[in-house]
């Protein structure tokens, strides 16, 4: 499988719920990052990872916690969220230095009740 | 800091019309690099096009193209002989240059929605 992959594709929770975000490149990418997409707002830049560590974190809540364990491999833990965090998290990856752009995963669709 | 501003949130075309959309971004950087995406209704983002800042030649990608005016600050993106897949959110995207151990952050306007009309 190639390109960038993002499971689940939707995601209910409660706001007492745990749950994880995944996604993964086969592209051989060095840096992997989180945005958000809420209606009406430009996406939101949440947390960078290069060569496996973060190196920005956009004063994102810390009910949101990101994984990255390897170099294919994002993950965002959710917990305690809060409906206004309801929205599309897209995982994008790149080249170290991102000049010729991100690939984009397909995103989840995430909905808090 | 760096902004980016599309002005158009919604627009339509007529099929095989050309229309072109505006972004104007904000940065006191000199080398940077600009890109449109576009997001169809799966929601995947596609690069369509990427300009370098230093390099004055419009980029071109089949029936897009881009008008990059950089004393302006502004940089166009025009769909020629539009078809209907080219329905979709379309963004205008800013990076600028980083060192060589530095990742680029990419900077997202609004989005225009575009409807291309049968």
């Amino acid at each position: 499988e190639t390109g960038v992959t993002q499971t689940p594709r939707h995601l209910v929770m409660g706001m007492t719920n745990k749950k994880s975000l995944k996604c993964e490149q086969h592209l051989g990418h060095n840096a992997m990052y989180w945005y958000k997409q809420s209606a009406k707002k430009p996406l939101e830049l949440m947390f960078v990872y290069s060569l496996e560590e973060r190196v920005e974190n956009n004063s994102v809540p810390s009910r949101f916690s990101p994984e990255c364990p390897n170099s294919s491999h994002l993950f965002l833990h959710l917990h305690t969220l809060q409906p206004e965090d309801s929205a599309l998290y897209l995982c994008a990856s790149s080249q170290l230095r991102g000049s010729y752009g991100y690939t984009f995963g397909s995103g989840t669709r995430l909905t808090v009740v | 800091a760096q902004t980016v501003t599309q002005s158009q949130p919604e627009m339509s075309v007529q099929e095989a019309e050309t229309v072109t959309l505006s972004c104007t971004y904000d940065t006191s950087e000199s080398n940077y690099y600009l890109f449109w995406y576009k997001q169809p209704p799966s929601r995947q983002m596609i690069l369509v096009i990427r300009q370098e800042a230093y390099k004055q030649q419009n980029a071109t990608e089949n029936r897009f193209s881009v008008n990059f005016q950089k004393a302006a600050k502004s940089f166009s993106l025009k769909i020629s002989d539009s078809q209907l897949g080219d329905t979709a959110m379309y963004f205008c995207a800013f990076m600028k240059s980083s060192g060589s151990s530095n990742t680029g952050k990419l900077i997202f306007g609004q989005g225009t929605t575009l409807q291309v009309k049968p």
